[in-house]
């Protein structure tokens, strides 16, 4: 079975700081996929960025970076220079080798101050 | 905007009645994912179709039951409701999902918010 662990509810951060919201993950699937989304109040679900297991090196979507440390089981995400367009829910989310199903982690609230 | 359409966007309703949640996936996409997502459980799987088959089966109670149509639209009935169904319910879509597809994105829809009084 695959678990995804969030460990922070909450994080507040001023606008233009950068900020990393950590994941932890656990599976004994050797094969796997990574994925952050961000859900704004509004509702909607947002894919961020993705990052495979057998990926070298860590993903980059623009402002959004995945630190990937497999040995560790975390894939943190870092936001560069943060907006506060950028405040939202932000969940981890893994797909193991065969399962189609995302599993989630609890998520964290991220709130970016003027 | 993510291409996958879910009607409708609210839905207030009362305890023992039926529902239809449908959700359009983006044009192309062969799979339809339903989540729930309530304050105590999280995001959470309900089930997967591919191409008009059910592919894969999460936590979905036996009240609840899912199907996907030729034009691969897809269509999650709620019955006998009761207080704790009330959640945000996801569909998403995919390219892949027919078996070994590690990066294919699924891309969720606005959801369909259930109260259910």
């Amino acid at each position: 079975a695959q678990k995804i662990t969030q460990t922070q509810p909450g994080m507040f951060v001023q606008e233009k700081e950068a900020v990393t919201l950590d994941c932890t993950y656990d599976t004994s699937d050797p094969s796997y996929g990574l994925f952050w989304y961000k859900q704004p109040s509004s509702g909607e679900m947002i894919f961020l960025i993705y990052q495979g297991s057998y990926d070298q090196q860590n993903a980059t979507e623009g402002r959004y970076s995945l630190n990937f440390q497999k040995a560790r089981k975390s894939a943190n995400l870092v936001i560069s220079a943060s907006q506060l367009g950028d405040s939202a829910m932000y969940f981890c989310a893994m797909r193991a080798q065969g399962a189609q199903k995302l599993v989630f982690g609890q998520g964290t609230r991220l709130t970016i101050n003027p | 905007d993510s291409g996958v359409t879910q009607t409708p966007k609210h839905l207030i309703t009362a305890t023992g009645q039926r529902v239809t949640l449908r959700c359009s996936p983006r044009s192309g996409d062969l799979s339809v994912y339903w989540y729930q997502q309530s304050l105590d459980q999280g995001l959470q799987f309900l089930i997967q179709y591919y191409n008009g088959e059910e592919r894969a089966k999460g936590n979905i109670l036996e009240r609840f039951s899912a199907q996907q149509f030729p034009d691969l639209h897809s269509e999650l009935n709620l019955s006998s409701l009761e207080l704790g169904d009330s959640a945000l319910y996801f569909c998403a879509s995919s390219d892949g999902g027919g078996g070994g597809d590690l990066n294919t994105e699924a891309f969720f829809g606005q959801g369909t918010r259930l109260t259910v009084v």
